[in-house]
């Protein structure tokens, strides 16, 4: 069974301190690896993927991620998070087999002023 | 830049009734449609996953006879929930790509409540 694992269920930050989301899968062969966000009570938005090439790949609104085949791994981070990151965040795999993405449960993340 | 809408956002039915939900795409060819269903305190499950002249491929545990699909064109999908039932509440979302990439779209997605 292929899985996206989010190890953290809620994080809590605040304002200007950085953050990091962990994700784990357990797939194999060649993986296309992306993060969401998903502000309260609405739909995703993409913010990242990564595919092939440079493990580390910039997003949206400041998030990088670094993917680590080692660790089968895909972090996002950010260096200084605003009130406005506050939202639930979806690690999302696919291999070349998969239909479709599989999603992880997501990690709440609480940015205090 | 790629956008989906999706509509209804918000949509109530009552029990054994059916709902429709529908997706378009904006700026980009949808080649492919995923729809994902969130139900409460769960993550995100793919329903189906259509592809333009292809045969439509459901999941486990989703069926055409539940959740019809139509996806007659490159901007266009819609889904209906038949005879839903308390169990088939939740956040659906439709997700659209073009052809040979790998990164979903999403809509804001259309949250069903069943009475």
């Amino acid at each position: 069974t292929q899985t996206v694992s989010q190890s953290d269920a809620h994080v809590t930050v605040f304002e200007g301190d950085s953050v990091e989301l962990r994700c784990n899968y357990s797939y194999g062969g060649s993986i296309y690896l992306s993060w969401y966000i998903q502000h309260h009570g609405r739909g995703l938005q993409f913010l990242l993927k990564y595919y092939s090439g440079n493990p580390v790949v910039q997003g949206v609104n400041g998030f990088e991620a670094e993917f680590s085949k080692s660790d089968s791994s895909f972090h996002l981070r950010k260096a200084s998070v605003h009130w406005s990151d506050s939202a639930v965040y979806f690690c999302a795999a696919k291999n070349n087999y998969a239909q479709g993405l599989t999603f992880g449960l997501g990690t709440r993340v609480s940015v205090f002023p | 830049g790629a956008l989906v809408y999706q509509y209804p956002r918000r949509t109530i039915c009552k029990s054994g009734t059916s709902m429709r939900m529908e997706c378009q795409a904006v700026g980009f060819q949808a080649t492919s449609v995923a729809w994902y269903r969130q139900s409460p305190q769960k993550t995100f499950e793919l329903i189906a996953l259509s592809t333009v002249n292809s045969a439509i491929k459901y999941e486990q545990n989703f069926t055409q006879e539940k959740f019809p699909i139509s996806h007659p064109n490159l901007s266009f999908s819609s889904m209906t929930v038949l005879n839903a039932y308390l169990e088939d509440r939740g956040l659906y979302l439709c997700g659209a790509k073009g052809l040979g990439a790998e990164t979903l779209y999403f809509g804001s997605g259309t949250r069903l409540t069943v009475l």
